[in-house]
């Protein structure tokens, strides 16, 4: 079975600061890696995916994550945090024989202006 | 659509109640996913539509739980005999196809159903 580990529910940093949330995820085979944020009061977004080829992913706002397939881990990182980043993000996995997503249980962040 | 859409957004029942919850994915997707989020947890799987059909119903958590999408678009959740412990958040997500860069799911606001 599918299983997603986000060791950090709670984060909080202050503005300018880097950011690196932790994901590990449990699955012997081929897998697709998603990060999606939901912002207070908002739907959840996707930030970035990871499919094949370039295990270091760019996406929206600044966000990248690296695939590292010996660690079983999809590290999410940003440079330097906005206070607008304030949200919770979720690290999410789908085995290529399956479609439905297997989701982590997510990391809040709170970014201090 | 432009996106997913759910409603209604908030649903307070009493136990015992049936209630619907309805999702109207993106234009022009095929492929529809239901989801529970509880509180403190991330989204749980619990239904995936190809077309009008449910591919996979694995995790509907028992039989009080039913889901259809008779014409292929928009989609109904049903649950009998509510329980407290059904509260949550239930989140509909769909995508373009289901292989490669199709396979990108976007999510609806939710419907907050609340259980009394």
């Amino acid at each position: 079975a599918q299983s997603v580990s986000q060791h950090n529910h709670h984060v909080i940093l202050s503005e300018a600061a880097s950011l690196e949330l932790g994901c590990n995820y449990s699955y012997g085979g081929t897998v697709n890696l998603f990060w999606y944020v939901q912002y207070p009061g908002q739907h959840l977004q996707l930030l970035l995916k990871y499919f094949s080829g370039d295990p270091l992913v760019k996406g929206i706002k600044g966000f990248e994550a690296e695939f590292i397939k010996s660690k079983f881990s999809f590290n999410l990182r940003k440079p330097s945090v906005q206070w607008s980043d304030t949200a919770e993000y979720f690290c999410a996995v789908k085995g290529l024989s399956f479609q439905k997503l297997v989701f982590g249980t997510g990391t809040r962040l709170l970014v201090s202006p | 659509g432009a996106g997913v859409s759910q409603t209604p957004s908030n649903k307070v029942t009493e136990k015992g109640k049936y209630v619907e919850l309805r999702c109207d994915p993106i234009s022009g997707h095929t492929a529809l996913y239901w989801y529970r989020q509880s509180l403190g947890q991330g989204p749980e799987f619990l239904i995936y539509f190809q077309g009008t059909g449910a591919a996979d119903d694995s995790g509907l958590p028992n039989d009080r739980f039913f889901a259809v999408r008779p014409e292929g678009s928009v989609s109904t959740l049903k649950i009998q005999r509510t329980e407290r412990g059904d509260s949550a958040v239930y989140l509909c997500a769909s995508s373009q196809g289901t292989s490669g860069s199709q396979n990108i799911q976007y999510f609806g606001a939710g419907t907050r159903l609340s259980v009394l």
